[in-house]
């Protein structure tokens, strides 16, 4: 009954590869982000998207691109894999726009380690 | 840049005592605010928020307190349980469109 829930919760791939973490969300919100946690625990926003129309694209390498195939699912694919990418991944949903509506759900996670 | 950021990076308290982890923010124009506690292994969870149009709000054993001022934000928390040992982050949105900026976290360490 996992609110927002990503897969893989691992992921260690090698470099140059290609690689898809899926999320899920069952809880109705209209936008889903994307974060990445460094070794150092800083917290960044890479996407966000908000009934399925993407409003949110920080400074993120092309590499990456988000997938949202309805308001329920935001899918992150990297290509090209680098080291630099290995970090925690972290997808989140919340209702909708707005200062009321910001009480992010995070899901658990997914640790990417490239060699 | 504008950022969000946190006074002190561990802060170690006996249990039963209160804790206060503090962060300071510098972008003027924030004007809402949220305090995440991650524990070890998951995803940050939301405590409680506030407004700019607030100096204090509680919680269930928590109290944010907000100096808009000089820019501070603190989390208090009351009677320290082991159960709250875990990095807890300040967060700050200014824009409509959800984008919440993290500061960079504190971790709260409960002696038993």
């Amino acid at each position: 009954d996992t609110a927002v829930s990503q897969t893989p919760k691992y992921l260690v791939t090698q470099m140059g590869n290609d690689k898809s973490i899926k999320c899920e969300q069952n809880l109705g919100h209209d936008t889903m982000y994307w974060y990445k946690q460094d070794s150092k625990k800083f917290l960044k926003i890479m996407f966000s998207y908000n009934n399925k129309e993407l409003i949110i694209n920080e400074t993120v390498p092309n590499r990456f691109s988000p997938k949202s195939p309805d308001k329920a699912h935001l899918n992150l694919h990297i290509n090209s894999l680098e080291l630099g990418d290995s970090a925690v991944y972290f997808c989140a949903s919340s209702l909708g726009q707005g200062r009321g509506n910001t009480e992010a759900f995070f899901g658990q996670g997914t640790r990417l380690t490239v060699v | 840049g504008e950022s969000v950021g946190l006074h002190l990076p561990t802060l170690s308290v006996q249990e039963g005592d209160n804790s206060i982890i503090n962060c300071a923010y510098s972008n003027s124009a924030s004007d809402y605010f949220i305090w995440y506690k991650q524990e070890s292994g998951k995803g940050p969870q939301f405590i409680i928020d506030i407004r700019s149009n607030m100096d204090k709000r509680q919680g269930q054993r928590v109290t944010v307190l907000l100096n808009k001022t000089v820019k501070h934000l603190s989390l208090q928390i009351a009677a320290t349980q082991p159960g709250d040992s875990a990095v807890y982050f300040c967060a700050e949105n200014s824009g409509g469109y959800q984008k919440v900026t993290f500061g960079t976290g504190t971790k709260l360490q409960v002696i038993p």
